[in-house]
């Protein structure tokens, strides 16, 4: 069964504030991602990764930052939060389909 | 540029009612669409997937057809049950190597006892 692993699950920050929302995946997949979901706007892909210390710009990138460490880890990096950031955010990685992770809800006050 | 577009936001049905999603996707080729539910707290998870080789896709009692001349991709189920309340959302991938999956905006499916 693909796993993929997000923390934390909540987290609020202040604007300002500077988050790292973390993922790891045990699929052996080489493609991962960030979405993030609002009501209204569904899924939007922030950034994307097809290996280590690769990283491909997706449709919302602005405020945001990515670095793929490892196979296994691929973590999102908001250095200046701002209110607009408040979401749900997704991990995926691919095989045939995309495996998603439990999500972290994250809130910028 | 690519979309998928699902209108309905929500849907409130009643057990053993019929139950139709619509989607309707925009794009330049013949892509591969999937449908993915999401049940509350989790993460989204595949429903089904249908390519242009075999036009129509069945799980769990859910059926969706690939319609390349209205270039739609409706959800349909006979019998919905209170189990099936969650989010659907109807995507498609741009292609086939780096799976970036363009998602409608999702319906929310309610299904009283």
């Amino acid at each position: 069964e693909a796993a993929v692993t997000q923390s934390p699950r909540n987290k609020v920050t202040v604007t300002g504030g500077n988050v790292t929302l973390s993922c790891r995946q045990t699929n052996s997949h080489n493609y991962m991602y960030w979405y993030r979901q609002d009501t209204g706007h569904g899924l939007r892909l922030i950034h994307y990764s097809y290996g280590a210390g690769n990283l491909q710009i997706g449709d919302v990138p602005d405020g945001y930052k990515a670095t793929r460490t490892t196979q296994e880890d691929f973590f999102l990096l908001l250095e200046l939060a701002s209110p607009s950031q408040t979401s749900l955010y997704f991990c995926a990685s691919s095989g045939n389909t995309l495996y998603f992770g439990a999500g972290t809800r994250l809130s910028v006050l | 540029g690519d979309s998928v577009t699902q209108k309905q936001g929500q849907v409130t049905l009643s057990e053993d009612d019929f139950l139709f999603i619509n989607c309707t996707y925009s794009t330049t080729t013949y892509p591969t669409l999937f449908w993915y539910v999401q049940y509350p707290g989790q993460g989204p998870q595949l429903l089904l997937k249908v390519t242009t080789a075999n036009n129509k896709g069945i799980s769990r009692g859910f059926e969706a057809t690939y319609d390349k001349g209205t270039t739609s991709f409706h959800l349909q189920k006979a019998s919905v049950q209170e189990s099936d309340s969650a989010v659907y959302f109807c995507a498609l991938v741009l292609s086939s190597g780096s799976w970036q999956l363009i998602f409608g905006s999702g319906t929310q499916l309610t299904v009283m006892p």
